[in-house]
């Protein structure tokens, strides 16, 4: 089984309001990824956690903040977005065993958010 | 650095044309390299990989062969069908980074 599963589906927020991305694997893998991705565009990375620690955080600004509960989980807080937020976050994870960072990465579903 | 270039779309065929969508890298050492696949409003799917060179990746009739010599990834697929309507996004990942360094995706409509 190669699933990562990400909560909610859809998702329409207000400039002011807090909430929060989930997103699941349950393959054993030991980085876990968050990617936003504009239309007609290619992913871009957000942040990367590895062994469930911080490891890249590529410059997001801090009104997206990132959590690792536990090694299946990862969850992306969200609070005071703007309309340019809007996009589709997708969550993906790789094995890394290694630490190489060249293992397969899988993807999610991604969460479409639109903020207003 | 690592760079990833695909041919620029979209690529418009009829239903059974030949496809090939190229892709050529520029990394340092022995990169991985992958095709992923978006379906409209959906998130990446692995489509294949190669992990070293003259690997050749296959998947649902997808193909494409690890050419260190021309850093090229090219994909093919003989006979495309209108559910192949798609992006088509190469990639690859390098040693020390966690990085995964994107095409800027093929956009492929298939006719009927």
């Amino acid at each position: 089984d190669t699933e990562v599963t990400q909560t909610p589906k859809h998702l329409v927020m207000g400039m002011t309001n807090k909430k929060s991305l989930k997103c699941e694997q349950h393959m054993g893998h030991r980085a876990m990824y968050w990617y936003k991705q504009k239309a007609k565009k290619p992913p871009e990375l957000m942040f990367v956690y590895s062994y469930e620690k911080l490891s890249i955080n590529e410059s997001v600004p801090s009104r997206f903040s990132p959590e690792c509960p536990n090694s299946s989980l990862l969850n992306l807080h969200l609070h005071a977005l703007q309309p340019e937020d809007s996009a589709l976050y997708l969550c993906a994870s790789s094995q890394e065993t290694g630490g190489q960072g060249t293992d397969t990465q899988y993807f999610g579903p991604g969460t479409r958010l639109t903020v207003l | 650095g690592n760079s990833v270039t695909q041919m620029e779309g979209p690529v418009t065929l009829s239903e059974e044309a030949f496809l090939t969508i190229n892709c050529t890298y520029t990394a340092t050492g022995y990169p991985s390299l992958f095709w992923y696949v978006q379906y409209p409003g959906e998130g990446l799917q692995l489509l294949l990989k190669a992990t070293k060179a003259d690997d050749k990746g296959s998947n649902k009739g997808f193909e494409a062969t690890y050419r260190k010599e021309t850093t090229s990834f090219h994909l093919e697929k003989g006979s495309v069908q209108v559910s192949d309507s798609a992006v088509y996004f190469c990639a690859l990942r390098n040693t020390g980074g966690f990085k995964t360094i994107f095409g800027a995706g093929t956009r492929l409509f298939v006719k009927a």
